[in-house]
């Protein structure tokens, strides 16, 4: 069964350091793979997705994520945290033929220090 | 564009009491999707629409969870009895009309947090 694995529950940065956020999947194909920001009370929005193609993607609010096949993973990276980004970082794995299904990790929080 | 629309935004009930939640898409978006977000966890699918008819609804509780979309657009959810496990984030996400050897990305709507005491 396919399934997403963020083994980070809780991350602290300080501002303007970089950030990794890890996710680790298990699909038995190349899945469609995201990652979505939650801000507190908000729904999910997307940041940027990998279909195919070149491995390192750009998304919004400066943030880059690489597929890596061989590890099975799809790390979300930014050079420099703004306070603003203190939130929850959700990766999932989109089923490809499933028209559409999501499947998510249990998401990392990430807290900025001044 | 005016983004997924819910209400409530929240709701909190007694256990074996039924509610309802509400859902309008992104206009022309054929495809809705529920999903339960338990705290501490990421959101898991309940339910899938294309237009007005089910696409995908294994993990739905059917015995005390069901959802419409009559029209093809607006949708509702309802839990009757509700549980204490039930309280979640219930998320309302809309994507274009989907296509079998394409994927289109989900617009979620800020959900409704149901807390069963």
């Amino acid at each position: 069964a396919q399934s997403v694995t963020q083994p980070d529950i809780h991350i602290t940065v300080s501002e303007g350091a970089s950030l990794e956020l890890r996710c680790n999947y298990s699909y038995g194909a190349t899945p469609y793979l995201f990652w979505y920001v939650q801000s507190p009370g908000q729904g999910l929005q997307l940041l940027l997705k990998y279909f195919s193609g070149d491995t390192l993607v750009q998304g919004i609010k400066g943030f880059e994520a690489e597929f890596k096949r061989s590890q099975s993973s799809f790390n979300l990276r930014k050079p420099s945290v703004h306070w603003s980004d203190a939130a929850e970082y959700f990766c999932a794995v989109g089923v490809r033929g499933s028209q559409g299904n999501l499947i998510f990790g249990k998401g990392t929080k990430l807290s900025v220090k001044p | 564009e005016a983004g997924v629309a819910q209400s409530p935004r929240y709701k909190i009930i007694e256990k074996r009491q039924s509610v309802a939640f509400w859902c309008n898409p992104i206009s022309g978006h054929a495809t809705l999707y529920w999903y339960q977000q338990i705290l501490g966890q990421g959101p898991k699918l309940l339910i899938q629409f294309q237009n007005n008819g089910v696409v995908d609804d294994s993990q739905l509780p059917k015995d005390r969870f069901s959802a419409e979309r009559l029209k093809g657009v607006d949708s509702t959810l309802k839990i009757q009895p509700a549980k204490l496990e039930d309280s979640a984030v219930y998320l309302c996400a809309s994507s274009p009309l989907g296509q079998l050897v394409s994927y289109n990305e989900q617009f979620f709507g800020p959900g409704t947090r149901l807390t069963v005491l």
